[in-house]
């Protein structure tokens, strides 16, 4: 059974420092992973989706790698601003059932101005 | 192209009553998805549907719970004598494809039931 854990589950940091979010999945049969953000009573925005077969995805200041092998992946935002401050979720396809997402229970994350 | 519309936002119902929450998948996505999110916990799959099938419903609740995606018109989250406990955000969501490594799901805003 695929299980999805994030790490860690709040993070506060100033604004303008770099910053690595954690994900980890038991099951290495994926997939496609997907990174999404969550702000508060809204509903869910993709940031970036890296197919089984790649090892990272960009977008901006968003970077997100995938180690399938060690069932792992990161997003890393670089120079981060108080308008990243949000919950991020990581979501993982699964191989044996690919046709629901589980998901992470998130890292809720405040850049301080 | 309009996104994933839910509606309604926000529902407020009384222990017992019925609540019905409705989702319109992107256009041209004839597969949807709906995901619930408890206070204080992850989002959680609850039923996949493509037009007029049940494809998946592993993670709905055995009783009270029912859903349905008509050939015409909205897909419809159903529950019935609702609890406390059925109080959360409902997240739908749709795509256009099945299967592939490329394939995302969009999600709509979320519904957001309270029960009384």
């Amino acid at each position: 059974k695929q299980e999805v854990t994030q790490i860690p589950a709040a993070l506060s940091v100033p604004e303008g420092e770099n910053l690595v979010l954690n994900c980890s999945f038991t099951d290495s049969a994926i997939y496609n992973l997907q990174w999404f953000r969550q702000d508060p009573g809204k509903g869910l925005t993709s940031l970036l989706l890296i197919q089984s077969s790649q090892r990272e995805q960009t977008s901006g200041r968003l970077n997100a790698s995938l180690d399938k092998s060690s069932g792992r992946s990161t997003l890393y935002i670089a120079a981060s601003q108080p308008g990243d401050s949000a919950t991020y979720l990581c979501a993982v396809r699964p191989g044996t059932s690919y046709d629901k997402v589980i998901f992470g229970p998130g890292t809720s994350l405040s850049v301080i101005p | 192209n309009a996104g994933v519309m839910q509606n309604p936002r926000h529902l407020v119902r009384r222990r017992g009553q019925e609540a019905r929450l409705r989702c319109s998948p992107m256009k041209g996505h004839s597969h949807v998805y709906w995901y619930r999110q408890l206070p204080e916990e992850g989002l959680k799959f609850m039923v996949y549907l493509q037009k007029e099938n049940i494809i998946d419903e592993s993670g709905m609740p055995k009783e009270r719970f029912s859903a349905e995606f008509p050939k015409e018109g909205p897909s419809i989250l159903r529950i019935q004598q609702v609890v406390r406990g059925d109080s959360a955000a409902y997240f739908c969501a749709s795509s256009d494809q099945r299967g592939t490594s490329t394939d995302t799901q969009y999600f709509g805003p979320g519904t957001r039931l309270t029960v009384l």
